[in-house]
């Protein structure tokens, strides 16, 4: 139980286009999502929590403009690059929290962005 | 500090144990978490730990928190190479909020 539908898993896009990225809660209702930003070899930076209902909150330095995040319902929640730059080149991962911190935090297994 | 530290690499051989060590940085942290990220892929949830809890086992897993001096520790007993990933510790419960604040990643590599 409680996985995390994370798509698409790979993704090449043009500079200036714009990519939507989808997180589903298979099994549970997830009110809270959390959306994490990967380079390589380095660790996950939290960029924005997404709020069933209700804005985003999003984190120090990331530009809400650029990374919209839209979560509409209790099973998904959206991130869209927008106008996307090759320094937005990198892997982006989703999470929803199970029940309780106890069951930890599911994980989508992240989409590698490519912007050429 | 204000980083969760690990180390970043870590080598053993098959059938060794492994210990992946995490200094966090709240002491006020709820639950302490592992994490285990194969290449390309997302996180998958190991093991995680209760603030109160001195040493939790699970199976091939050891945690152990040390929460005086803030320090958390997975031990793997009898390691594979398909144990061979990065390793994020976790910490919830930062400065009363309800975030994970990950750690900076241990890769993990087995040799034969």
């Amino acid at each position: 139980g409680a996985v995390v539908s994370q798509h698409p898993s790979w993704v090449i896009c043009k500079s200036g286009t714009s990519v939507k990225i989808e997180c589903r809660s298979l099994d549970f209702q997830a009110t809270t999502m959390f959306w994490y930003r990967q380079f390589p070899k380095q660790s996950l930076m939290l960029m924005a929590t997404s709020n069933e209902g209700s804005k985003a909150t999003y984190e120090q330095g990331v530009e809400k403009d650029k990374f919209l995040i839209n979560h509409a319902s209790l099973t998904l929640s959206t991130l869209t690059v927008t106008s996307a730059h090759p320094e937005d080149s990198s892997f982006y991962i989703c999470s929803a929290r199970v029940l309780s911190p106890s069951y930890g935090y599911t994980f989508g297994s992240g989409t590698r962005l490519t912007v050429v | 500090g204000e980083d969760v530290e690990q180390s970043l690499f870590l080598s053993v051989r098959e059938g060794d144990s492994s210990v992946i060590n995490c200094t966090y940085t709240d002491s006020s942290s709820t639950y302490l978490y592992w994490y285990k990220q194969e290449p390309g892929a997302g996180l998958q949830l190991l093991t995680y730990i209760f603030s109160n809890m001195d040493m939790k086992q699970d199976q091939r897993l050891t945690v152990l928190l040390n929460k005086k001096d803030k320090h958390l520790s997975l031990r793997i007993a009898d390691t594979q190479t398909g144990d061979s990933a990065i390793y994020f510790c976790a910490e919830y419960g930062k400065g009363g909020g309800n975030k994970l604040t990950f750690g900076t990643g241990t890769q993990l590599k087995v040799e034969l």
